[in-house]
C-alpha cells in the first residue's frame, strides 16, 4: 500500500557507510514535496532524524545526512554505529486523489 | 517539553467501535495540525488521517483505507484529539500513534506519542 518504496534491509559493519534509498514518483518525491526520515528503535514510537531532504534536527549527529533528487530520496549512516539498528522509514506527501501524508515501506539496518 | 500521549486502545469485536484520545502538552495545541500514524505488528507506518486548526475550519482528510469509518475530531479547550473508529475490522489492529507536524522542522512529524494497541478480534 506504501507509495514510496524502500529495500527492506541493509547491513554493514561498525564504522561503514550506508545509504538508504526511497523511490517515489511524480505526484510525490517528483513533485517536489520534501522527504523526511524517521528512525524507530525495537519497541517505540518512530522519532525525526532528517527533515526536509537534508536537514538535521537539534541533537542528530552529523553521520547522518539525507539527499534527494528526481523521484527518489536517500539517507546516508557515515560511521555505522551499534546503537544505530533499527527501522528507518522516508516520508512525504503524495498529490494523487485527494492528497495524503506517505511512508516508505522501511528499512531495516543491521550492524554486523 | 513537547509531548503528546495517546490513550484509549484496547480489544474489541470486529464491527464494533473505539475512541481514541491524543492529550498534548508543552506546546500551542490549538495552532497546531494533528495526524494519526497506524502501525500493524511487524509491519510499516501507515498515515491514518488529519485534523487541521480552527482557522483552517477542523479540515479533515483520511486515509483511503479508513475514509467513511474513521473520525477525527479536536477540543482544543482540553488539548486533545479524537479517533473515532466504527466498523473496525481485523485489519485495524494496530499501534496508533498521533503526532504533530511542525512548520519550523518543514512539517515534519514531531515529536511522536507512544502510542495505544488497538486489536480487533473476536
Amino acid at each position: 500500500q506504501s507509495v514510496l518504496t524502500q529495500p527492506p534491509s541493509v547491513s554493514g559493519a561498525p564504522g561503514q557507510r550506508v545509504t538508504i534509498s526511497c523511490t517515489g514518483s511524480s505526484s510525490n518525491i517528483g513533485a517536489a514535496y520534501d522527504v523526511h526520515w524517521y528512525r524507530q528503535l525495537p519497541g517505540t514510537a518512530p522519532k525525526l532524524l532528517i527533515y526536509s531532504n537534508n536537514n538535521r534536527p537539534s541533537g542528530v549527529p552529523d553521520r547522518f545526512s539525507g539527499s534527494k533528487s528526481g523521484t527518489s530520496a536517500s539517507l546516508a549512516i557515515t560511521g555505522l554505529q551499534a546503537e544505530d539498528e533499527a527501522d528507518y522509514y522516508c516520508q512525504s506527501y503524495d498529490s494523487s486523489l485527494s492528497g495524503s501524508e506517505v511512508f516508505g515501506t522501511g528499512t531495516k539496518v543491521t550492524v554486523l | 517539553e513537547v509531548q503528546l500521549v495517546e490513550s484509549g486502545g484496547g480489544l474489541v469485536q470486529p464491527g464494533g467501535s473505539l475512541k481514541l484520545s491524543c492529550t498534548a502538552s508543552g506546546f500551542s495545541f490549538s495552532g497546531s495540525a494533528i495526524h494519526w500514524v497506524r502501525q500493524a505488528s511487524g509491519k510499516g507506518l501507515e498515515w491514518v488521517g488529519r485534523i487541521r486548526i480552527k482557522s483552517n475550519n477542523y479540515a479533515t482528510s483520511y486515509a483511503a483505507s479508513v475514509k467513511g469509518r474513521f473520525t477525527i475530531s479536536r477540543d482544543d479547550s482540553e488539548n486533545t484529539a479524537y479517533l473515532q473508529m466504527n466498523n473496525l475490522k481485523t485489519e485495524d489492529t494496530a499501534v496508533y500513534y498521533c503526532t504533530r507536524p511542525v512548520l519550523w522542522l518543514g512539517f515534519s512529524f514531531d515529536p511522536w506519542g507512544q502510542g495505544t494497541l488497538v486489536t480487533v478480534s473476536s
